[in-house]
């Protein structure tokens, strides 16, 4: 059964602290995601990739986030410096993208998310 | 105005009702939709797809309504299992597979 997988699972850091989190994409799946989501904002898209090259960082605070696909199988999130406002959960979710008429993700596979607290 | 809105909820029934979400969407363009389930402290999980001549699958019913940019899911014959927060999920044809989730609609079954 492929899943998505990342780490940490959580993770306590203090304000100023760079936090690094992974991912691991189902084999074979071309496109990889990474999602915050608070309560109040809901499940925000912060950055993905296709064939791992990016796309759309549009989501994701330039200043102190980064986010990379050293290979197929790994993509990192970085915060560097972390402050409290980044606490929430980080997802990862890797897809398929159909090529041909119809263009689009069929569906997108979510990791169990990394909980980070930054005090 | 959001690009995909739900009513949050939370949706209170007893155990065997038949429960209604509605969502709306803002961009006529929009290709595909889904709807994801999602349980406390958990990741989001693909419930159904939805399709044009609408579809069900068991005890949920998906239907999308083009004209009025709407979808909605029909959950009946409710179980105490079903509590969860759905999220209504719409991907934008040639916007690169990127999919716009909505906030949720909680619900709550009640022995």
């Amino acid at each position: 059964d492929a899943r998505v997988t990342q780490t940490p699972r959580h993770k306590v850091t203090e304000m100023g602290q760079e936090v690094t989190m992974r991912c691991q994409p189902i084999l074979g799946h071309n496109t990889v995601f990474w999602y915050r989501q608070t309560m109040m904002q809901g499940l925000e898209l912060l950055a993905y990739f296709r064939n791992r090259a990016p796309l759309d960082d549009s989501g994701m605070p330039k200043d102190r986030f980064s986010a990379e696909m050293p290979d197929a199988t790994l993509a990192t999130l970085k915060i560097q410096p972390s402050e409290p406002r980044d606490s929430a959960v980080y997802f990862c979710a890797s897809g398929l993208v159909a090529v041909g008429l119809r263009e689009g993700l069929e569906t997108q596979y979510f990791g169990p998310g990394t909980r980070l607290l930054v005090l | 105005r959001k690009e995909v809105e739900q009513d949050p909820g939370p949706f209170n029934v007893p155990e065997g009702a038949t429960v209604a979400f509605n969502c709306t969407y803002s961009n006529s363009a929009s290709q595909s939709f889904f709807w994801y389930r999602q349980d406390c402290r958990k990741e989001p999980k693909l419930l159904m797809s939805v399709y044009s001549s609408g579809n069900e699958d068991g005890r949920f019913t998906a239907q999308l309504n083009r004209a009025s940019q709407y979808i909605s899911l029909l959950i009946r014959d409710s179980k105490l299992s079903d509590s969860a927060t759905y999220l209504c999920v719409v991907n934008v044809l040639g916007n690169t597979g990127k999919l716009i989730f909505g906030q949720g609609t909680t619900l709550q079954v009640k022995p």
